[in-house]
């Protein structure tokens, strides 16, 4: 089992430039995240998913959009992409939002935007 | 909503015992999770406190008082492996993470 993968690693965007951080996970998870983890802090959330269908918003979603698109796989889209979006973006995915669960991370894509 | 404080650095040698502190102040609190992050690697979950005590697992041990609004995390028998940034985190709507500490284990 892969568990959480993500894609891309890297990305470098110009401001204003869009773009969509994939993550899919294989491990039959209802719930899935997008954390993103600025230099020397913890992890803040940005959107998350209970369960395939639904979607809501964690504590910093402005300037993203998500997509549960089945099971497996939750998207982040940047729309217009801003140098406060530099930031290390990590999915995850856990087998229900209750306190206590497990969650289970993917390895990171490393955005810049200039 | 919650916040989470822990020391940002603690230091320690091998084959020490460390002890990381998290204080928390929660409007809902369910429990204390611990996760575990190297140097540009993901978060590993480490442990989970539910109830007030002490859970062990292996060297690592996890501690909750609910009444005093503080955790904390004691590592082991430190090995040089063991460096690495480690995170609080309350479970409520969202999982809420404190800012790390970043051990640093000597040789």
């Amino acid at each position: 089992n892969a568990g959480v993968t993500q894609t891309p690693k890297f990305q470098v965007l110009k401001t204003g430039q869009s773009m969509t951080l994939q993550c899919a996970q294989d491990m039959n998870h209802n719930s899935m995240y997008w954390y993103r983890q600025d230099p020397g802090m913890g992890l803040r959330l940005i959107y998350y998913s209970a369960s395939e269908g639904t979607t809501d918003k964690g504590e910093v979603p402005n300037g993203y959009n998500v997509s549960r698109l089945n099971k497996r796989e939750f998207s982040l889209r940047l729309e217009s992409a801003a140098p406060s979006q530099t930031s290390v973006y990590f999915c995850a995915s856990s087998e229900a939002v209750l306190a206590g669960n497990e969650q289970f991370f993917g390895p990171g894509t490393r955005l810049t935007v200039l | 909503g919650q916040s989470l404080e822990q020391p940002s650095e603690v230091t320690a040698v091998e084959g020490a015992i460390v002890q990381i502190n998290c204080t928390y102040q929660t409007s809902g609190f369910y429990g204390l999770s611990w996760y575990q992050q190297h140097d540009g690697g993901a978060p590993t979950f480490l442990s989970y406190n539910a109830l007030d005590g002490l859970e062990e697992t292996g060297r690592f041990s996890s501690f909750l008082s609910r009444s005093d609004s503080y955790g904390y995390l004691l590592l082991q028998e430190l090995q040089m492996k063991d460096s690495a940034s480690y995170f609080c985190a309350a479970p409520g709507r969202q999982l809420t993470f404190g800012s790390g500490t970043q051990l640093t284990v000597l040789p």
